[in-house]
């Protein structure tokens, strides 16, 4: 299992906001960068935020991400069926020698 | 603009070695700036990261996998390979491979494949 915590789902109402939380500790999320990622049933993961809360060239600014001390959080605002995928946290561990860790994932679904 | 695609085998044998290759379009692996990542996501599960190289040959590898996983690079082809030894059914997941930035503090891929499916059994 991750060293990164995940709930396994969330849901919302269309134009609703959406919020999924990554938590983990000293050596991943409270030294280092957080990542998200979106993938879409039977797609490979899309990179949505980089760096915290950056978004890439052509992510919608309804996609949000921030961090605070071990913990972070995606904010989807004005949901959309569209955004009903598996969203994937990340972060580099430093423990054992340094590796890169993935989130178990939350299902987001759009009612 | 970079695209990434996976060819091998959809299917090896228990004990084999599950060898993978991704074909790198539209940019130079030799370009650097970059490096090159396998990530698989087991059936149903999330996603783990593999390692990387960078087109010089340098390495990383999860420490997870590292005793079992050789990730090579051939400028040549602009391809970038994996090679998994001892392969067991744990192993069947689909490989992703996506170009990635590094830098202290940070890993991030922006560019990934489509991935391939790849099955262990006899």
């Amino acid at each position: 299992q991750s060293v990164l915590t995940q709930p396994p789902s969330a849901s919302g109402s269309p134009g609703q906001r959406v919020t999924i939380s990554c938590s983990g500790s000293r050596s991943n999320i409270g030294g280092n960068y957080v990542y998200w990622y979106q993938q879409l049933p039977g797609t490979a993961p899309k990179l949505l935020i980089y760096r915290n809360n950056q978004r890439p060239s052509g992510v919608p600014d309804r996609f949000s991400g921030s961090k605070s001390g071990t913990s972070a959080s995606l904010a989807i605002s004005g949901l959309r069926s569209e955004d009903e995928a598996d969203y994937y946290c990340a972060a580099w561990d430093d423990s054992l020698s340094g590796y890169y860790v993935f989130g178990p994932g939350t299902k987001v679904t759009v009612l | 603009q970079v695209q990434l695609q996976e060819s091998g085998p959809g299917q090896v044998k228990p004990s084999q070695t599950l060898s993978l290759t991704c074909t790198v379009s539209g940019g130079s692996i030799s370009s650097g700036g970059y490096y090159w990542s396998w990530i698989r996501q087991h059936p149903g599960k999330g996603l783990e990261w593999i390692g990387y190289i960078y087109y010089r040959g340098s390495t990383y590898y999860n420490p997870s996998l590292r005793s079992l996983v050789i990730i090579s690079v051939d400028t040549s082809k602009n391809q970038f390979s994996l090679n998994l030894s001892s392969v067991t059914a744990a192993d069947t997941a689909v490989y992703y491979c996506a170009r990635t930035l590094s830098s202290t503090s940070e890993l991030y891929m922006d560019v990934w494949g489509k991935g391939t499916t790849v099955t262990v059994s006899s």
